[in-house]
């Protein structure tokens, strides 16, 4: 199983320019995130997936789109990306079990925005 | 809303010595307590969760729900433990759909 994979692994983008971060799962899981890693900040959440066709909000969605594509990918989309949107992204699948659940990591999309 | 606090962004001890990283949450309904690890230039991983009370690579944390605290500890530190540290709550309820509140993090270091 490779687990979680995110593409690309570093981009840089100039502000203005659109770009999608992808990321696939193969373990079957139902749910699926997306955060971003700030310094200082720890990692907050843009959007989640709970299920197949289904996507909701984070703590943090302004800027992003998201797409479910289906159960092994959840895309993330930056329509204008600023530099504010300079961060760190990790994808994350969860699976919940009897002794309680636990949240799979990607390793990481470095972005820059100049 | 929940919150969780990590109050140290760097932490500093010496191999061999006791090492214990602060977590505190605030939180109304019934919370699951993580902590995550991430090496250097390694994704995240999970290092310890509440439900289970156990130990993994010498590492404890016990909820302390008067104190709304989930502090880590480790008696020896070790330099491979050289990470950053996220302590994570997650609302166990059956709405929240598994998301996590991530604090700040800690960056422990050990010196040999």
């Amino acid at each position: 199983n490779a687990g979680v994979t995110q593409t690309p692994k570093f981009q840089v983008l100039k502000t203005g320019q659109s770009m999608t971060l992808q990321c696939a799962q193969d373990m079957n899981h139902n749910s699926m995130y997306w955060y971003r890693q700030d310094p200082g900040m720890g990692l907050r959440l843009i959007y989640y997936s709970a299920s197949e066709g289904t996507t909701d909000k984070g703590e943090v969605p302004n800027g992003y789109n998201v797409s479910r594509l289906n159960k092994r990918e959840f895309s993330l989309r930056l329509e204008s990306a600023a530099p504010s949107q300079t961060s760190v992204y990790f994808c994350a699948s969860r699976v919940k079990q009897r002794g309680g659940s636990e949240q799979y990591f990607g390793p990481g999309t470095r972005l820059t925005v100049t | 809303a929940q919150r969780v606090t990590q109050p140290e962004k760097l932490l500093s001890v010496f191999k061999g010595a006791p090492v214990e990283l602060k977590c505190n949450y605030s939180y109304s309904g019934s919370p699951e307590l993580f902590w995550y690890v991430q090496y250097s230039r390694q994704r995240l991983q999970l290092l310890l969760r509440h439900i289970s009370r156990e130990s993994i690579k010498g590492f404890t944390a016990d909820l302390n729900k008067g104190e709304t605290s989930f502090h880590l500890k480790k008696p020896f530190a070790q330099e491979e433990d050289s990470a950053m540290y996220y302590c994570a709550l997650m609302d166990a309820g059956g709405t929240s759909y598994g998301k996590l509140t991530f604090g700040q993090g800690t960056i422990l270091t050990v010196h040999p």
